[in-house]
């Protein structure tokens, strides 16, 4: 079965640097066509993708937040990082993680999501 | 970045109804196009990958058509369940994006 779950703070001020951890189970990231994604959504607004990290390490970001963030994985341990600089209110969402599958030229979208955890921009 | 855009924004249906979505992406994404079903307080789920493929568990009465800058999700008959929130999303670009969403109320 695989899984993924988010953890990280609920409460960052502005200016502050968040730092988001996906652990995941049932597959490895160093299988070949495994990526995992991190999405977030504004209260009552739409699914916006943040970056993605495959099997291979290559890394790939929104171009709005490139400056922005990073992400990284520890296949060792089963974890994908993502750091967000310069948190602004605005920046408050749920953020998800989200695995996909790549089979040479078939991608087989985000079928597994974590429950998501809530961050809140605020002073 | 592509941008994807979804109409209609609201649908209003009953129990029953044949209802469909569009996406329009700003550039040609082949096949490359996923839809999702998403409840309040629920992370998104995968409805349909690669333009028309069913995820697996997903009823029948999901489908999906298109291509290149025309894509669809028809949901045949409605159920009560099936009263959530629709986005379409491309993964042609490796930078993913999403539509900014239909939502399915109860007529």
């Amino acid at each position: 079965q695989v899984t993924l779950r988010e953890s990280g703070p609920a409460l960052v001020k502005p200016t502050q640097t968040l730092t988001l951890t996906c652990t995941f189970s049932g597959f490895s990231l160093s299988t070949t066509g495994m990526c995992v994604n991190w999405v977030r959504q504004p209260p009552g607004k739409a699914p916006e993708w943040l970056a993605l990290i495959d099997w291979d390490d290559d890394k790939y970001y929104i171009t709005s937040l490139k400056t922005r963030l990073h992400i990284s994985k520890d296949s060792s341990k089963n974890q994908v990082v993502l750091t967000m600089t310069n948190m602004d209110p605005v920046d408050t969402a749920t953020y998800y993680c989200a695995r996909t599958t790549i089979v040479g030229a078939t991608n087989y979208g985000m079928d597994v999501w974590g429950q998501g955890t809530t961050v809140t921009v605020s002073s | 970045d592509i941008q994807m855009t979804q109409s209609p924004s609201s649908l209003s249906a009953s129990v029953g109804d044949r209802v469909t979505i569009t996406c329009r992406p700003s550039q040609s994404i082949s096949t490359y196009l996923n839809w999702y079903q998403q409840n309040p307080g629920k992370a998104p789920k995968l409805l349909i990958y690669a333009v028309s493929s069913l995820q697996s568990g997903v009823p029948s009465r999901f489908s999906g058509s298109g291509s290149v800058t025309d894509f669809t999700l028809t949901i045949s008959s409605l159920q009560p369940e099936d009263f959530a929130t629709y986005y379409c999303q491309q993964s042609y670009s490796t930078l993913y994006s999403f539509g900014q969403g239909t939502k399915l109320e109860i007529k």
